[in-house]
C-alpha cells in the first residue's frame, strides 16, 4: 500500500456543487496534515493545515480520520476559480531519523460552469 | 512583502552542463527545501536543510547538490550526473520540519 494515496480524478462537478474528496495514508504515526492546491504550472499553495476535530475555512472543510486512516476536504458551493489539483500531504514522525513528508500526487477538480 | 524568490522562472542547458537554481526566503523560517515535480507526478523531495550549515539527502539527491551558507539561501546546483534534469523545481521553507511549507514560484529547467 502506498504511503500516501489520492483519487487522482479528474473530478468533474457543476458550479455551486458540493465535492469531497479523501486522501488515505498508511502508516498510523502520521502525526500533521495538509492540503494544498496548486494551479496548472504552478507552486503548491497552502489550502488549510487539518486538525483532530476537524476544521472550517469558509467553504472548506477539512476532517481527519485517524480510524480509518485518511483525511478528506469538503467544498462546498463550488466556483469555478476552484479548479484546481488538489494535493494531501501527511507528516510522518519517525524515531530514527527526521520527520518524513509525503506528497499525494493530487486530485484534480474540473468546475464546469 | 515576506516570501520565497526562485530565480530564473525558466531555464534552458545543454546537456553537459551543470546549473545552479536560485532560492532564497525572507520568512526567517529554519527549514528550507527542494523538491522536483515531473509532469502528472506529485513532488519528490531532493534536499532538505533544518540549520545553517547543514542539509540531508532527500529521495532522489543524485545528480544533484546543496548548500546552505545562510539562513535565507539555499541554492541548488543540477549536475551533468543527473540523467533526467529536466523538470520544474519548487523549493520551499517553513518554520520548522513538521509544519506546513510554503513554496516559491518554481523553476522550469530543460535540459536538451
Amino acid at each position: 500500500r502506498k504511503e500516501v494515496e489520492q483519487d487522482p480524478g479528474p473530478f468533474n462537478v457543476p458550479e455551486g456543487a458540493t465535492v469531497a474528496f479523501n486522501c488515505t495514508y498508511s502508516n498510523s504515526a502520521s502525526q500533521s496534515f495538509f492540503w494544498y492546491r496548486q494551479d496548472c504550472r504552478k507552486e503548491p499553495k497552502l489550502l488549510m493545515s487539518v486538525y483532530s476535530s476537524g476544521n472550517e475555512d469558509g467553504r472548506f472543510t477539512a476532517q481527519l480520520n485517524r480510524a480509518s486512516q485518511y483525511i478528506s476536504l469538503l467544498i462546498r458551493d463550488s466556483k469555478l476559480s476552484d479548479s484546481a489539483t488538489y494535493l494531501c500531504v501527511v507528516n510522518i514522525k519517525t524515531w530514527v531519523r527526521d520527520d518524513k513528508i509525503i506528497f499525494g500526487k493530487g486530485t484534480r477538480l474540473h468546475i464546469l460552469p | 512583502d515576506g516570501g520565497i524568490t526562485q530565480s530564473p522562472k525558466y531555464l534552458f542547458r545543454k546537456e553537459g552542463q551543470n546549473v545552479t537554481l536560485s532560492c532564497e526566503q525572507n520568512l526567517n523560517h529554519d527549514a528550507m527545501y527542494w523538491y522536483r515535480q515531473d509532469p502528472g507526478q506529485g513532488l519528490r523531495l531532493i534536499y532538505y536543510s533544518q540549520i545553517v550549515n547543514d542539509f540531508q539527502k532527500g529521495d532522489i539527491a543524485e545528480g544533484y547538490s546543496v548548500s546552505r551558507e545562510k539562513k535565507e539561501s539555499f541554492p541548488l546546483t543540477v549536475t551533468s550526473a543527473q540523467k533526467n534534469p529536466t523538470a520544474f523545481y519548487l523549493c520551499a521553507s517553513s518554520i520548522s520540519r513538521s509544519v506546513e511549507q510554503y513554496f516559491g514560484p518554481g523553476t522550469r529547467l530543460t535540459v536538451t
